[in-house]
Parts: structure tokens; sequence; C-alpha cells
């Protein structure tokens, strides 16, 4: 069965700590993707990471793809009250078709001053 | 460049009935996935339409069908609507072939069946 974990699937931080986000999977992908979702919103694409350890990085957010250990990780830098949404990694299944993703159940992250 | 449109933004509708809710997929895009959320959960793909074809389903019932039009536009179908199919429904474009494979959503469509 095709699956996509994340975990954890709440964090509650205070302002100026380090966290991360971890997102494992079970099928054999090179492509995968970090959105952010805002309460009522739809998704924002953060990261797409397509091979084995890419790194890509955008202001206090960092992902990064192990593809041999099928993991991905969402770090999170010196946390402020604006990265308060839910963050889901997603998997791309198609064989490099695109567009057909499995997502993790998402993580709800709160940044409390 | 105009992004993913969707119509409607919100809408409710009775166990029974019938919905239809429509995409406009990004300039250059070829393809449209959609995708069911439920409260509380990640999305879940329902399925991709390519050259006007179903290109791959996810696990829903035939009640889910849809279109895909020349100009790449989509539509979701849902009959006989369920409570469970209470969910913000999300379009997503995309260009065959790229080498990112990324999906560009739109804002999605609120459904609340009674």
């Amino acid at each position: 069965e095709l699956k996509v974990e994340q975990n954890p699937l709440f964090l509650s931080m205070q302002e100026g700590k380090n966290y991360t986000i971890y997102c494992n999977y079970s099928t054999t992908s090179d492509r995968l993707y970090w959105y952010r979702q805002d309460p009522g919103k739809s998704l924002e694409s953060l990261f797409v990471l397509l091979s084995n350890g890419a790194v890509k990085q955008e202001g206090r957010l960092m992902a990064s793809l192990d593809t041999k250990a099928r993991l991905s990780t969402l770090h999170i830098t010196a946390a402020v009250h604006d990265l308060s949404a839910t963050y889901f990694c997603a998997v791309d299944y198609s064989y490099n078709q695109g567009g057909k993703l499995i997502f993790g159940q998402g993580t709800e992250l709160s940044v409390k001053p | 460049e105009t992004g993913v449109t969707q119509s409607p933004t919100h809408l409710i509708k009775t166990r029974g009935q019938q919905v239809t809710l429509r995409c406009s997929s990004q300039s250059g895009h070829n393809t449209v996935s959609w995708y069911q959320q439920a409260l509380g959960q990640g999305p879940q793909f329902i399925f991709q339409y390519y050259r006007e074809e179903e290109n791959g389903r996810g696990n829903f019932p035939p009640r889910f069908s849809g279109l895909q039009f020349p100009n790449y536009s989509s539509e979701l179908n849902v009959n006989a609507l369920e409570l469970d199919d209470s969910a913000l429904y999300l379009c997503a474009s995309s260009l065959v072939g790229s080498h990112t494979g990324e999906l560009f959503f739109g804002e999605g469509s609120r459904l609340t069946v009674l």
C-alpha cells in the first residue's frame, strides 16, 4: 500500500526555537513536494525535491530528501508566528507523468510568542 | 499568466443531489488533477485528465466523474451526493513531461452536503 506518513501531526513551538518535521513514504519516488496550507485556504507550494540528497532553503525553512531512506525533512529555524499553518508533504507516484500525489496527514504548526 | 481558477467557491447541497465543479487550468498547462480534502486531512487524489481523457484514478467510486475540454479546462461531477462528500475540492494543473511535475492548485470549492 502506498503511504506517506508525517510526524509530528501537531507541533506547538515557541518563537525563536528550531524544529524538524519528518515525512516517511513507502513507494519509490524521485519527486517529493512540501506545501503550506493556511486555515480555509488552498495549498501553497514551498519546495520541490527531485533527487536524492536534494536540499532547498527559503527563509526559515529548509527541506531535504533522502530517497534511499524514503525520508524527507522540513526544518524550521528560529520560528516566527507567521509560520503557523499546516504543512503537507506529498509524493509523486505517477512515474514522472506528474499530477498524481499521495499526501501525508499534515503537520499543524502553531508558533507562540 | 493566469493561475488556476475554480468555481463555485462555496456551495451547499442535500443528500442525493448532483453537483458540478469547474476548473480553468493555468495558461500553458495540459493536465488537470482533482483532489478531495476532508476536514483535518490531507488531500486525496480523485483523478487526472490529459488530452480530454481520464489518465489515472484514485480510490473513488464511479459516481465521481469528470471531463476535460479542448481548452484544458475541466469539470468534476459528483452524483448521488452523500454526507461524507462534504469537503474542499481542489483542482490542480500541470504540464505533462515537465522536469518538476509541479502542481499548481486553485483556491478550491468547498462543498457542504446536508
